[in-house]
């Protein structure tokens, strides 16, 4: 079975640097999609990035980008200029790519706190 | 932009009473889900659907729950006889085929609160 580890539970930054969410999975299967979602406290889960497995390069939207490490298993989230409004939870997700309806597989989420 | 709605936002009920909570997905989505969220800890899956049929279910969608696509729009899960552990936030997602990395987009979840 698949799992994702976050082993984070808390993180927090000052406004305006950057900051490097961790997670691990472990997975047999080759081809398969990651993704990172924020929750803030309305606890609506919004997508931020996603990463295809077969795709070399990091996924990057905005200040937002990925170090994902294949054969290491790991894929990391870099917030750039956080602000204020970043502050979530955030969940990191596994979802093999076999078929259309495939779940998603959540870590334990870590909480990141802006600091002004 | 389409958005899933989820409906009530909050249910509080009585324990051993029947809940059904309701979802619109997106219109031209094809698959759907329900995920929980017990407070404080991470989203778990519990079923999947497409094509009026359960796809996947997990251990813990027991026969207490159901699911059920009653017409074009709505995506409904019942509980038939709620217990004081079905206390959660539960979150509807859809995705669609065209998306080659079937993105799930999820509801804005209804907390579910039992006495």
């Amino acid at each position: 079975a698949q799992t994702v580890t976050q082993s984070q539970p808390e993180m927090s930054v000052q406004e305006a640097e950057t900051v490097t969410l961790s997670c691990t999975y472990d997975t047999s299967e080759s081809d398969y999609y990651l993704f990172w979602y924020k929750q803030p406290p309305s606890r609506q889960m919004i997508l931020v990035i996603r990463q295809e497995a077969y795709k070399q390069q990091n996924a990057t939207e905005n200040r937002f980008s990925v170090n994902f490490q294949k054969a290491a298993k790991s894929f990391s989230l870099k917030i750039s200029d956080s602000q204020l409004g970043d502050a979530a939870m955030y969940f990191c997700a596994y979802r093999r790519a076999n078929f259309g309806n495939e779940k998603l597989t959540f870590g334990t989420g870590t909480r990141l706190t802006i600091i002004p | 932009e389409p958005e899933v709605t989820q409906t009530p936002s909050h249910q509080v009920t009585q324990m051993g009473q029947e809940v059904i909570l309701r979802c619109v997905p997106i219109s031209n989505h094809l698959y759907f889900y329900w995920y929980r969220q017990i407070l404080g800890q991470k989203v778990e899956f519990l079923v999947s659907f497409y094509n009026n049929e359960i796809s996947e279910k997990s251990e813990i969608f027991d026969d207490q729950f159901s699911v059920e696509r009653p017409d074009g729009s709505n995506f409904t899960l019942k509980i038939r006889s709620t217990k004081l552990e079905d206390s959660a936030m539960y979150f509807c997602a859809s995705s669609e085929p065209a998306d080659l990395a079937y993105e799930q987009y999820f509801g804005p979840g209804t907390r579910l609160t039992v006495t």
